[in-house]
Order: structure tokens, then sequence, then C-alpha cells
């Protein structure tokens, strides 16, 4: 019931393409949902985050989906560029208990030039 | 100002040594978060503090791990008798509160054991 579930595992998109990233969770209790970006030997970066009260948030070029019925949200990158190359984790907190942040397994995500 | 610093950034520990990583969080956040990343792998919680108190362990071995995160200074993610499988990424988190705040990351300490 802990578990957000990330796919696809890996993904290519040509330069100028929509990359997209799915996730799905069970727990009712998580009530706040970030991306995270992370390039090869650097910590994860917030990227955008969402919360439950709206189906859409959209910053530049990055645009979060979030379907609470189904419990599933997703991470939309429009015009992909390779320098969006990276692994990128969802990831969800819980509004009850100890606010911990339960993370998908990633997607690395190569954008060709 | 800075963000999240986390210090050393690469530490080696032959078997058997202890291993010691800090986490300075952002200038007034309380609540600091560490996590263990392997290779190719997602990023898994271990421990949740705030200042003085240990909210959440319960991602934490039982044994040889040990966090704190005192009044005053950096958390601290102690590993004891360190072993092989130690070896991996470990992260520390940070937000200024439990409630309606972003949580930013470190950029992580790797730790190799020889």
């Amino acid at each position: 019931q802990q578990q957000v579930k990330q796919s696809p595992q890996s993904l290519i998109v040509q330069k100028g393409g929509i990359s997209i990233i799915n996730c799905a969770y069970e727990n009712t209790a998580f009530d706040y949902f970030p991306w995270y970006q992370q390039f090869p030997g650097k910590g994860p970066a917030l990227l955008i985050a969402i919360r439950p009260d709206v189906s859409e948030k959209k910053e530049g070029r990055f645009t979060i989906s979030f379907n609470k019925s189904a419990k599933q949200f997703s991470l939309h990158i429009m015009d992909s560029q390779p320098g969006d190359s990276a692994t990128y984790f969802c990831a969800a907190r819980s509004a009850s208990g100890t606010y911990k942040y339960i993370f998908g397994t990633g997607t690395r995500l190569k954008v060709l030039a | 100002n800075a963000g999240v610093m986390q210090n050393p950034r690469h530490l080696v520990r032959r078997r058997g040594q202890e291993a010691r990583l800090r986490c300075s969080p952002m200038k007034g956040h309380s609540h600091v978060y560490w996590y263990r990343q392997l290779p190719e792998e997602g990023l898994k919680f271990m421990v949740y503090l705030q200042k003085e108190n240990i909210i959440d362990e319960s991602g934490m071995p039982k044994e040889r791990f040990s966090a704190e995160f005192p009044k005053e200074g950096p958390s601290i993610l102690r590993i004891q008798q360190v072993v092989r499988g130690d070896s991996a990424a470990y992260f520390c988190a940070s937000s200024e509160g439990a409630e309606n705040t972003e949580a930013f990351f470190g950029q992580g300490t790797r730790l190799t054991v020889v």
C-alpha cells in the first residue's frame, strides 16, 4: 500500500517530442505528489509537484496530470530536449503519519538530438 | 541561501570500519530525511528526523545503522562495521516543516566499502 509504481523504466524520445512518464499509487492518504529530476552523480532536484485538489499543473514545458479516482499521475515533457536526458522519479507523501516521501523506481529518459 | 549540504561527497571505508555521513539542511529547515540509492535503482526511505527527534525510522536496518539530528549541528547518519552491501549513494533531503512544504535534496554521499 505504500508503493508508488512508475513506468516505463526507460524511455527514448526524439528531440521535440513529448515524453510521458506514469505513476500509480494505492494509499489514499497521499496528498502531495512531486517529480524529481536526477542527473548522473547528482542529487534529485525538485521539478514540479501537484496536490490532489487539482487535475493538472503546468510549469514551462513540464505538466503533471493527476487522476484522483484512478490514483494515477503522470509527467509530460513537451518539446523534449537532449538536456532533459536524466532519470525522473515520481514520489508521494502521506498526509497522515510521518509525512515521509515514497519514491517510484525511476525512468531513464534519453532524448535524441 | 545555500542548499542542502552533504559531506563528504565520496567516502571509502574498509569492511568493519565506521562511516559517518553529514547533512546540513537548508537554512530554516528543521526536518531531515535520509534515503539510500543503489546503482540503477530508486530512492529507498531510511529515516525521518526533526531536531532532536527521530520521527520515522521504519526504513533503517535494525543493526549497525543510526541517525541523529541534534539541536546544534548537522544530521549524522552513522553506519557501524560497514559491509560491501552498504556501498551506495546516501541522500539527505530537508524541508521547512511536515505539511505543505517541499523537500530539497543534497548532492549525496557516495560510500564505497572495500
